[in-house]
């Protein structure tokens, strides 16, 4: 069955120290791969994804993944975390030439920033 | 351009009660999906909706429906409320004849809690 794993439950980092929070999925054919984040009482804000190409992917906030076929992984990095960074981070994946978007999800990594 | 609305923002119901939700999708999609996310938990996919036809649904019971209008914006309704139907309804809307394959676009939620 397809699946999308986040290894980590929560994570803590000191403000200013980097970040890398693990994702593993399991599809027949590499999908589409999105991170996502939620903080409180948000709806979830797209960082970055996945389609093809270049494996490594920038998004919004100084945000990056990179995509390693190998290792069945889509790895968020960020070079320095600020406090704003606190919030929950969710993968998702989509399988290619799926007819109806389905996103399938990790169960998502609390981010914790210490001061 | 305006993002994705949804209301009301929270809702208490009882037990066997009915619910309806409310989504407006971002200016242009055609295309909404509807995920259930439960307390600590990521988002599971209920049903999507294309050009107001239903075009996938998740593993969800026959009292969870859905309406797409005319205007693109939809509904979800839930009958005979459990006390596990308590959670985050997230709409999302896309546009999969714009290019940018897959990518969902997320609403703030309805917070949902059946007492």
């Amino acid at each position: 069955a397809q699946s999308v794993t986040q290894p980590d439950i929560h994570i803590t980092v000191s403000e200013g120290a980097s970040l890398e929070l693990r994702c593993n999925y399991s599809y027949g054919a590499t999908p589409y791969l999105f991170w996502y984040v939620q903080s409180p009482g948000q709806g979830l804000q797209l960082l970055l994804k996945y389609f093809s190409g270049d494996t490594l992917v920038q998004g919004i906030k100084g945000f990056e993944a990179e995509f390693k076929r190998s290792q069945s992984s889509f790895n968020l990095r960020k070079p320095s975390v600020h406090w704003s960074d606190a919030a929950e981070y969710f993968c998702a994946a989509d399988g290619p030439g799926d007819s109806n978007y389905q996103l399938i999800w990790g169960a998502g990594t609390k981010l914790i920033i210490k001061p | 351009e305006t993002g994705v609305t949804q209301s009301p923002t929270h809702l208490i119901k009882t037990r066997g009660q009915q619910v309806t939700l409310r989504c407006s999708s971002q200016s242009g999609h055609n295309t909404v999906s509807w995920y259930q996310q439960a307390l600590g938990q990521g988002p599971q996919f209920i049903f999507q909706y294309y050009r107001e036809e239903e075009n996938g649904r998740g593993n969800f019971p026959p009292r969870f429906s859905g309406l797409q209008f005319p205007n693109y914006s939809s509904e979800l309704n839930v009958n005979a409320l459990e006390l596990d139907d308590s959670a985050l309804y997230l709409c999302a809307s896309s546009d999969p004849t714009s290019g940018s394959t897959d990518t969902q676009y997320f609403g703030p939620g309805t917070r949902l809690t059946v007492l």
